[in-house]
């Protein structure tokens, strides 16, 4: 039984290009999670979704951030024109139900670096 | 103040030693509270998972909460090299979907 699946797990951007993340929650989950860890911080909350709806979008930069998880396919976090501030590691989680009461299984994350 | 406390270490011990791990927080509407262990460039795997106050054992690992005092501690038995990971805390108000809040962490380095 796979886990989350996220790729790309590097990815290198210039300032101002766009980055895609991709993340495939484990079989049968439909909720997933989106976090950023910044170097020498914890995890912080950006968004969640359940299949083709945001549910919480409470932790999304207001511009240039989106995040979608449709009907098929992977959920994707896509950041327009990043910016060196957006150097991090990018985890998705995903679990069966809403959390807490459903334990969130992480993916090994996208580190992205912009240069 | 920040809704979760935890000092990033890093904290060294040597092999066999029991090690302490703590969380502080300052919501306290803060019900469910897990610790995740994360290997270096690794997905974070929950660990320990626990509900209100109280103790919870699983082999090495005991989770602690104390609602009262708003602090929550992990500690590890005969640490193990393999224990050599960044311990993160997390915690919810148990409402449906809401995010996990998760401390910094703490680096653990347990030597052989």
């Amino acid at each position: 039984n796979a886990g989350v699946m996220q790729n790309p797990r590097h990815l290198v951007r210039r300032r101002g290009q766009e980055a895609r993340l991709r993340c495939s929650p484990m079989k049968g989950h439909s909720h997933v999670y989106w976090y950023r860890q910044l170097p020498e911080e914890g995890l912080k909350f950006m968004v969640y979704l359940q299949k083709e709806n945001i549910i919480d979008e409470s932790g999304m930069p207001k511009e240039r951030f989106s995040a979608e998880f449709p009907k098929e396919g992977p959920s994707i976090l896509r950041i327009q024109q990043v910016v060196r501030g957006d150097s991090a590691a990018y985890f998705c989680a995903s679990s069966s139900g809403p959390s807490p009461a459903y334990e969130q299984y992480f993916g090994p994350g996208t580190r992205l670096t912009v240069t | 103040q920040k809704e979760v406390e935890q000092d990033p270490g890093p904290l060294s011990v040597p092999e066999g030693a029991i090690v302490s791990l703590n969380c502080t927080y300052s919501n306290s509407a803060f019900q469910y509270f897990m610790w995740y262990r994360q290997y270096s460039r690794k997905a974070p795997e929950l660990l320990m998972y626990t509900y209100s106050s109280g103790n919870k054992e699983d082999g090495r690992f005991t989770a602690q909460v104390d609602k009262s005092s708003k602090y929550i501690s992990l500690f590890i038995r005969d640490s193990q090299p393999s224990d050599s990971a960044t311990y993160l805390c997390a915690m919810s108000d148990g409402q449906a979907g809401t995010a996990l809040i998760f401390g910094k962490g703490t680096t653990l380095s347990v030597s052989s």
